[in-house]
């Protein structure tokens, strides 16, 4: 998975408390994916963003969550007022262009509701 | 309402011999196809993909069949080794319309024995 980069591996939050996971593309992608796994779960697609722009969010959760990827820096997946309900692997995935190439993922964030 | 189904969680598959995975889907207006590996605390690696205008696509020990007529592909690994241990997803993407992510099944963890 060498390439795209997520950061924290893990991260503990408290009910209430915002989680903002981080991810960087591999060099040469412009096009950042995030998916949310849940235990015993196959990955879910979340969001799909290029630079400054949200392609998709269709599977994004219409409160709480929000993503950007700005001109500078990583793709960021924020969630506003954690829930235990949120705990999961999130995974950030890039690819060259949009469609029809092979997504690549990054080892994925544990988020941990206490 | 999934999608993309692997029926089988599990398989165990003796050293040497041949590991066939199965994946069956729903969605008459996905056109490619991919698999990827899983260890344990890592993100998913790309295997193998293939479009819709194939059967059949190789490379090395993995080869990956599709059978439009009956929305069912399978991956071959020939010949398996311990290595290989792990949980496969197939995922599969409409081009040109619908949501951009990929659309998982929930995995199929196999377990190459001695």
């Amino acid at each position: 998975n060498a390439g795209v980069m997520q950061n924290p591996r893990h991260l503990v939050r408290r009910r209430g408390q915002e989680a903002r996971l981080r991810c960087s593309p591999m060099k040469g992608h412009s096009h950042v994916y995030w998916y949310r796994q849940l235990p015993e779960e196959g990955l879910k697609f979340m969001v799909y963003l290029q630079k400054e722009n949200i392609i998709d969010e269709s599977g994004m959760p219409k409160e709480r969550f929000s993503a950007e990827f700005p001109k500078e820096g990583p793709s960021i997946l924020r969630i506003q007022q954690v829930v235990r309900g949120d705990s999961a692997a999130y995974f950030c995935a890039s690819s060259q262009s949009g469609s029809n190439q092979p997504q690549h993922f990054g080892d994925g964030t544990r988020l941990s509701i206490l | 309402d999934q999608q993309v189904k692997q029926n089988s969680p599990s398989l165990s598959v003796q050293e040497g011999r041949i590991s066939i995975l199965n994946c069956d889907y729903t969605n008459s207006m996905f056109d490619y196809f991919l698999w990827y590996k899983k260890y344990p605390a890592e993100g998913p690696t790309f295997l193998i993909s293939i479009s819709s205008i194939k059967d059949k696509n190789e490379d090395g020990r993995f080869t990956v069949f599709l059978n439009k007529s009956a929305k069912h592909l399978s991956l071959h690994i020939v010949p398996s080794q311990p290595g290989d241990s792990a949980v496969y997803f197939c995922a599969a993407y409409q081009s040109g319309g619908g949501a951009d992510g990929l659309t998982f099944g929930k995995g199929t963890h196999l377990i190459i024995q001695p």
